[in-house]
């Protein structure tokens, strides 16, 4: 039983870059959450999937973030122009969804951004 | 807004000895799921305890256990017995059945000395 993955791990780019992250989460698992934590913080949450709908998402998720789930599988996060306040840990969990609120999210291990 | 307040920053604990790590929230919603979660340095995020806001009886994972008191808004948790193991970032959260996102507090540093 594989956990959440994520991909890359770390990535460091300039400033006004665009970057893509991916999550694969726990096999069927149809619920997919992305956060971001910045240092000495704990996670924000930014949007959430169930399967292949965006159907919550947090003011945080400016214009230049934008998040996909084709076919309710894995997941894509994009930063567009990327500022130095993006810069963070964005994390990517999943839940099984049995539930209808309340079930047991399983953290993936985290991209890590930099922006110079 | 809803909010969770680990007012503890930073604590310390021996091996074999018991510490307990403070959290309260607040939200107007009557049923909820608060959560512990663990983060080691530069591991990933796993759960140490779950409770449904409904369930009076506290909810125990063999050395964890939680108070929780719903009128208060406090669920604080008890780690007997610590280990070398147990050092990492704590964090309590909560959903809610209006929306499905965890909402964290800052969390609490627990450190283990032998």
């Amino acid at each position: 039983d594989t956990g959440v993955s994520q991909d890359p791990r770390h990535k460091i780019t300039k400033r006004g870059q665009n970057v893509t992250f991916r999550c694969d989460p726990i096999s069927e698992h149809n619920r997919l959450y992305w956060y971001r934590q910045t240092l000495g913080q704990g996670p924000e949450f930014l949007t959430y999937f169930q399967n292949e709908a965006q159907l919550e998402k947090s003011r945080l998720l400016s214009d230049r973030f934008s998040a996909e789930r084709p076919k309710g599988s894995f997941s894509t996060l994009e930063i567009q122009r990327t500022e130095q306040g993006d810069s963070a840990m964005y994390l990517c969990a999943s839940s099984s969804g049995t539930s209808t609120v309340g079930d047991t999210q399983y953290f993936g291990p985290g991209t890590r951004l930099t922006v110079l | 807004a809803q909010t969770v307040t680990q007012s503890q920053p930073e604590m310390s604990v021996q091996e074999a000895e018991t510490v307990t790590l403070s959290c309260t929230y607040d939200t107007s919603e009557s049923d909820y799921y608060l959560f512990w979660y663990k983060q080691p340095p530069s591991r990933q995020m796993i759960l140490v305890i779950r409770q449904e806001a409904y369930k009076q009886q506290n909810a125990t994972e063999n050395r964890f256990s939680v108070n929780f008191q719903k009128a208060a808004k406090s669920f604080s948790l008890k780690i007997s017995d610590s280990q070398l193991g147990d050092a990492a970032m704590y964090f309590c959260a909560y959903s809610t059945n209006s929306g499905y996102a965890l909402n964290f507090g800052k969390g609490t540093s627990l450190l283990v000395t032998p």
